[in-house]
Protein backbone atom coordinates (compact mmCIF):
# COMPACT_ATOMS: atom_id res chain seq x y z
CA UNK A 1 0.00 0.00 0.00
CA UNK A 2 1.32 3.52 -1.01
CA UNK A 3 2.21 5.03 2.41
CA UNK A 4 4.19 8.57 3.09
CA UNK A 5 4.41 8.72 7.04
CA UNK A 6 6.24 11.80 8.95
CA UNK A 7 8.02 11.86 12.39
CA UNK A 8 7.90 13.84 14.72
CA UNK A 9 3.96 14.65 14.36
CA UNK A 10 5.33 17.84 16.01
CA UNK A 11 8.35 19.94 17.29
CA UNK A 12 8.66 22.87 19.10
CA UNK A 13 11.93 24.55 19.00
CA UNK A 14 13.80 28.48 19.73
CA UNK A 15 13.99 30.65 17.11
CA UNK A 16 16.92 30.72 15.69
CA UNK A 17 17.89 26.81 16.19
CA UNK A 18 17.79 24.21 13.66
CA UNK A 19 15.54 21.26 12.92
CA UNK A 20 15.29 18.07 10.95
CA UNK A 21 12.00 16.84 10.18
CA UNK A 22 11.71 13.38 8.66
CA UNK A 23 9.83 11.59 5.95
CA UNK A 24 9.66 7.74 4.86
CA UNK A 25 7.47 6.54 2.15
CA UNK A 26 6.39 3.18 0.48
CA UNK A 27 5.67 4.33 -3.09
CA UNK A 28 5.66 2.57 -5.94
CA UNK A 29 6.58 3.31 -8.84
CA UNK A 30 8.28 6.44 -7.15
CA UNK A 31 8.62 9.67 -9.60
CA UNK A 32 9.05 12.85 -7.30
CA UNK A 33 9.07 13.97 -3.60
CA UNK A 34 7.63 17.08 -2.76
CA UNK A 35 7.72 19.35 0.55
CA UNK A 36 4.97 21.91 1.19
CA UNK A 37 4.40 24.37 3.78
CA UNK A 38 1.21 25.11 5.48
CA UNK A 39 0.48 28.00 7.59
CA UNK A 40 -2.57 28.11 10.28
CA UNK A 41 -5.93 29.26 7.77
CA UNK A 42 -3.73 29.20 4.57
CA UNK A 43 -3.52 26.66 1.57
CA UNK A 44 0.30 24.68 1.05
CA UNK A 45 2.29 25.77 -0.63
CA UNK A 46 5.66 24.28 -2.62
CA UNK A 47 8.71 24.21 -1.00
CA UNK A 48 10.67 21.39 -2.98
CA UNK A 49 10.16 19.02 -5.19
CA UNK A 50 13.14 16.37 -5.65
CA UNK A 51 13.00 13.67 -8.16
CA UNK A 52 15.22 10.32 -7.69
CA UNK A 53 18.48 11.24 -9.27
CA UNK A 54 18.39 14.36 -6.84
CA UNK A 55 19.87 14.01 -2.97
CA UNK A 56 19.64 17.58 -2.05
CA UNK A 57 17.65 20.55 -2.86
CA UNK A 58 17.50 24.18 -1.32
CA UNK A 59 15.26 27.22 -1.31
CA UNK A 60 16.62 29.73 1.23
CA UNK A 61 16.90 28.49 4.64
CA UNK A 62 15.31 24.91 3.87
CA UNK A 63 17.50 22.33 2.58
CA UNK A 64 15.48 18.82 1.64
CA UNK A 65 17.43 15.77 1.28
CA UNK A 66 15.95 12.22 -0.41
CA UNK A 67 17.47 8.71 -0.38
CA UNK A 68 15.69 6.67 -2.84
CA UNK A 69 17.26 3.63 -1.98
CA UNK A 70 15.99 3.78 1.64
CA UNK A 71 12.98 5.45 0.74
CA UNK A 72 13.47 8.53 3.13
CA UNK A 73 13.60 12.52 2.80
CA UNK A 74 14.42 15.14 5.54
CA UNK A 75 13.57 18.73 5.88
CA UNK A 76 16.07 21.08 7.29
CA UNK A 77 15.33 24.54 8.62
CA UNK A 78 18.14 26.16 9.62
CA UNK A 79 18.59 29.58 11.84
CA UNK A 80 14.48 29.11 12.66
CA UNK A 81 12.58 32.00 12.12
CA UNK A 82 9.22 32.93 14.05
CA UNK A 83 7.27 32.85 10.49
CA UNK A 84 8.42 28.86 10.19
CA UNK A 85 5.84 27.87 12.46
CA UNK A 86 3.43 25.72 10.28
CA UNK A 87 2.56 22.61 9.05
CA UNK A 88 5.34 20.55 6.63
CA UNK A 89 3.99 18.03 4.48
CA UNK A 90 5.69 15.65 2.56
CA UNK A 91 4.18 14.43 -0.72
CA UNK A 92 5.05 11.95 -2.72
CA UNK A 93 4.08 11.61 -6.63
CA UNK A 94 3.37 8.12 -7.93
CA UNK A 95 3.31 9.24 -11.67
CA UNK A 96 2.37 6.14 -13.87
CA UNK A 97 -1.00 6.03 -12.01
CA UNK A 98 -1.54 10.00 -11.23
CA UNK A 99 -1.77 9.97 -7.87
CA UNK A 100 0.06 11.95 -4.94
CA UNK A 101 0.22 10.44 -1.53
CA UNK A 102 0.20 12.99 1.13
CA UNK A 103 1.63 12.57 4.55
CA UNK A 104 0.07 14.15 7.53
CA UNK A 105 2.71 16.87 8.27
CA UNK A 106 4.72 17.92 11.52
CA UNK A 107 3.49 20.48 13.36
CA UNK A 108 6.79 23.22 13.58
CA UNK A 109 6.41 25.77 16.52
CA UNK A 110 9.24 28.05 16.82
CA UNK A 111 8.82 30.27 20.21
CA UNK A 112 10.74 33.52 20.97
CA UNK B 1 -3.88 39.10 -7.87
CA UNK B 2 -4.74 36.18 -5.97
CA UNK B 3 -3.53 33.00 -8.27
CA UNK B 4 -6.59 30.66 -6.58
CA UNK B 5 -8.90 31.99 -5.20
CA UNK B 6 -11.99 30.38 -3.24
CA UNK B 7 -14.76 31.58 -1.49
CA UNK B 8 -16.19 31.93 0.65
CA UNK B 9 -13.71 31.36 3.52
CA UNK B 10 -15.87 30.05 6.15
CA UNK B 11 -19.04 28.53 5.39
CA UNK B 12 -21.67 27.77 8.59
CA UNK B 13 -24.81 26.13 7.88
CA UNK B 14 -27.51 23.15 9.10
CA UNK B 15 -27.52 19.86 8.72
CA UNK B 16 -29.20 18.93 5.48
CA UNK B 17 -29.09 22.31 3.63
CA UNK B 18 -27.38 22.41 0.21
CA UNK B 19 -24.51 24.76 -0.49
CA UNK B 20 -21.52 25.73 -3.02
CA UNK B 21 -18.18 26.68 -2.95
CA UNK B 22 -16.45 28.48 -5.99
CA UNK B 23 -13.08 28.39 -7.08
CA UNK B 24 -11.21 30.39 -9.86
CA UNK B 25 -7.77 30.29 -11.20
CA UNK B 26 -5.85 32.73 -13.19
CA UNK B 27 -2.69 30.92 -13.71
CA UNK B 28 -3.53 29.35 -16.95
CA UNK B 29 -3.59 25.92 -15.51
CA UNK B 30 -5.03 22.98 -17.29
CA UNK B 31 -6.04 20.75 -14.22
CA UNK B 32 -7.81 21.76 -11.06
CA UNK B 33 -8.79 19.86 -7.80
CA UNK B 34 -10.91 19.69 -4.76
CA UNK B 35 -9.06 18.62 -1.41
CA UNK B 36 -10.54 17.70 1.91
CA UNK B 37 -8.93 18.08 4.92
CA UNK B 38 -10.33 16.19 8.19
CA UNK B 39 -9.27 17.34 11.84
CA UNK B 40 -6.33 14.63 11.50
CA UNK B 41 -5.00 17.29 9.01
CA UNK B 42 -4.75 14.98 6.18
CA UNK B 43 -5.33 16.26 2.72
CA UNK B 44 -7.43 14.23 0.37
CA UNK B 45 -8.26 14.86 -3.06
CA UNK B 46 -11.92 14.02 -3.96
CA UNK B 47 -11.90 15.45 -8.11
CA UNK B 48 -9.81 16.24 -10.44
CA UNK B 49 -10.98 17.79 -14.22
CA UNK B 50 -8.65 18.69 -16.52
CA UNK B 51 -9.64 21.27 -18.96
CA UNK B 52 -13.21 20.78 -17.95
CA UNK B 53 -13.44 16.92 -17.98
CA UNK B 54 -13.39 14.80 -14.67
CA UNK B 55 -10.62 12.63 -14.33
CA UNK B 56 -10.00 11.71 -10.97
CA UNK B 57 -13.25 10.93 -8.94
CA UNK B 58 -12.37 9.19 -5.26
CA UNK B 59 -14.40 7.43 -3.12
CA UNK B 60 -17.06 10.32 -2.76
CA UNK B 61 -20.56 10.62 -1.10
CA UNK B 62 -22.64 11.73 -4.68
CA UNK B 63 -23.84 14.34 -2.55
CA UNK B 64 -20.66 15.96 -3.72
CA UNK B 65 -20.95 17.34 -7.15
CA UNK B 66 -18.51 18.98 -8.92
CA UNK B 67 -18.98 21.46 -11.67
CA UNK B 68 -16.71 23.21 -14.31
CA UNK B 69 -17.96 25.73 -16.48
CA UNK B 70 -14.33 26.58 -18.30
CA UNK B 71 -10.97 25.51 -17.34
CA UNK B 72 -10.30 28.71 -15.19
CA UNK B 73 -13.25 27.31 -12.43
CA UNK B 74 -14.00 24.67 -10.48
CA UNK B 75 -17.10 24.66 -7.79
CA UNK B 76 -18.43 21.77 -5.71
CA UNK B 77 -21.80 21.64 -4.80
CA UNK B 78 -22.63 19.49 -1.87
CA UNK B 79 -26.67 18.22 -1.29
CA UNK B 80 -28.05 17.37 2.49
CA UNK B 81 -25.17 18.23 4.37
CA UNK B 82 -23.98 16.11 7.14
CA UNK B 83 -22.38 16.98 10.04
CA UNK B 84 -19.23 14.48 9.29
CA UNK B 85 -19.16 17.20 5.94
CA UNK B 86 -17.28 19.28 8.59
CA UNK B 87 -13.77 20.31 7.42
CA UNK B 88 -11.38 22.61 5.69
CA UNK B 89 -11.83 22.14 1.63
CA UNK B 90 -9.07 23.13 -0.47
CA UNK B 91 -9.64 24.24 -4.39
CA UNK B 92 -5.96 23.98 -6.34
CA UNK B 93 -4.45 23.88 -9.80
CA UNK B 94 -1.47 22.63 -11.69
CA UNK B 95 -0.11 22.16 -15.40
CA UNK B 96 -1.16 18.85 -17.00
CA UNK B 97 -1.57 16.12 -14.33
CA UNK B 98 0.11 17.70 -11.50
CA UNK B 99 2.23 14.19 -10.74
CA UNK B 100 5.71 15.01 -12.72
CA UNK B 101 8.62 16.62 -11.01
CA UNK B 102 7.94 20.02 -13.12
CA UNK B 103 4.04 20.32 -11.90
CA UNK B 104 3.42 22.16 -8.68
CA UNK B 105 0.26 22.49 -7.55
CA UNK B 106 -1.17 25.83 -6.22
CA UNK B 107 -3.93 25.97 -3.62
CA UNK B 108 -6.41 28.38 -2.35
CA UNK B 109 -6.68 29.77 1.03
CA UNK B 110 -9.40 26.89 1.81
CA UNK B 111 -13.32 27.24 2.65
CA UNK B 112 -13.98 26.07 6.87
CA UNK B 113 -17.38 24.49 6.43
CA UNK B 114 -18.86 23.68 9.63
CA UNK B 115 -22.07 21.84 9.85
CA UNK B 116 -23.83 22.29 13.33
Amino acid sequence: KNQVEQSPQSLIILEGKNCTLQCNYTVSPFSNLRWYKQDTGRGPVSLTIMTFSENTKSNGRYTATLDADTKQSSLHITASQLSDSASYICVVSAESNYQLIWGAGTKLIIKP
Amino acid sequence: DTAVSQTPKYLVTQMGNDKSIKCEQNLGHDTMYWYKQDSKKFLKIMFSYNNKELIINETVPNRFSPKSPDKAHLNLHINSLELGDSAVYFCASSQGTGVSWYEKLFFGSGTQLSVL
